[in-house]
């Protein structure tokens, strides 16, 4: 009874070569995140929706985009993947304080 | 930039010991939540505590907001080695919305030995 689902769990992309991660819920939240956690450290919001109004952090780069086609899913698309975008993704739901996680994916890049 | 920050970096128990974590953080803030997370995977949400609030419990954890020091602290009781984990406080200094923010310390990484 997963509640936010991200797929793959794990995602290997070339360097430059694009990449679409993607997220769902069945918790009929109005509020998603994009998170990028790095190796041993804090998650950093990247950017979020409320319903489908588009809020991206100031330090987020460019090069990460997002769609939020439905209330169910939200995509995180890196347009060219560097070395120094391999990290761990979450994504997260809220309609209040409290914020739901899923597994996260992770992303290398060679 | 960096909101809260955590002390220690790593702690290391024995089971049935208690853990305590701290965070400090340097805004305003309308709550404080505190979040585990197992090795690679998602964080999932342990307690949270708004500012208006001391302290607060739920099971074996306790956690406490000054925020006059701009600190919480963060207790387990009675470890389990289940209890292994990162443990990552989060501010949330959003006004105005009926959702928030998170900003989110560096976390501690809890050992707890059989």
């Amino acid at each position: 009874d997963a509640m936010v689902i991200q797929n793959p769990r794990y995602q290997v992309t070339q360097f430059g070569k694009p990449v679409t991660l993607s997220c769902s819920q069945t918790l009929n939240h109005n509020v998603m995140y994009w998170y990028q956690q790095k190796s041993s450290q804090a998650p950093k919001l990247l950017f979020h929706y409320y319903d489908k109004d588009f809020n991206n952090e100031a330090d987020t780069p460019d090069n990460f985009q997002s769609r939020r086609p439905n209330t169910s899913f939200c995509f995180l698309d890196i347009r060219s993947p560097g070395l120094g975008d391999a990290a761990m993704y979450l994504c997260a739901t809220s309609r209040g304080d409290k914020q739901y996680f899923g597994a996260g994916t992770r992303l290398s890049v060679l | 930039s960096q909101q809260g920050e955590e002390d220690p970096q790593a702690l290391s128990i024995q089971e049935g010991e208690n853990a305590t974590m701290n965070c400090s953080y340097k805004t305003s803030i309308n709550n404080l939540q505190w979040y585990r997370q197992n090795s690679g995977r998602g964080l999932v949400h342990l307690i949270l505590i708004r500012s208006n609030e001391r302290e607060k419990h739920s099971g074996r954890l306790r956690v406490t907001l000054d925020t006059s020091k701009k600190s919480s602290s963060l207790l387990i009781t009675a470890s389990r080695a289940a209890d292994t984990a990162s443990y990552f406080c989060a501010t949330d200094a959003t006004g105005g919305t009926s959702y928030g923010k998170l900003t989110f310390g560096q976390g501690t990484i809890l050992t707890v030995h059989p």
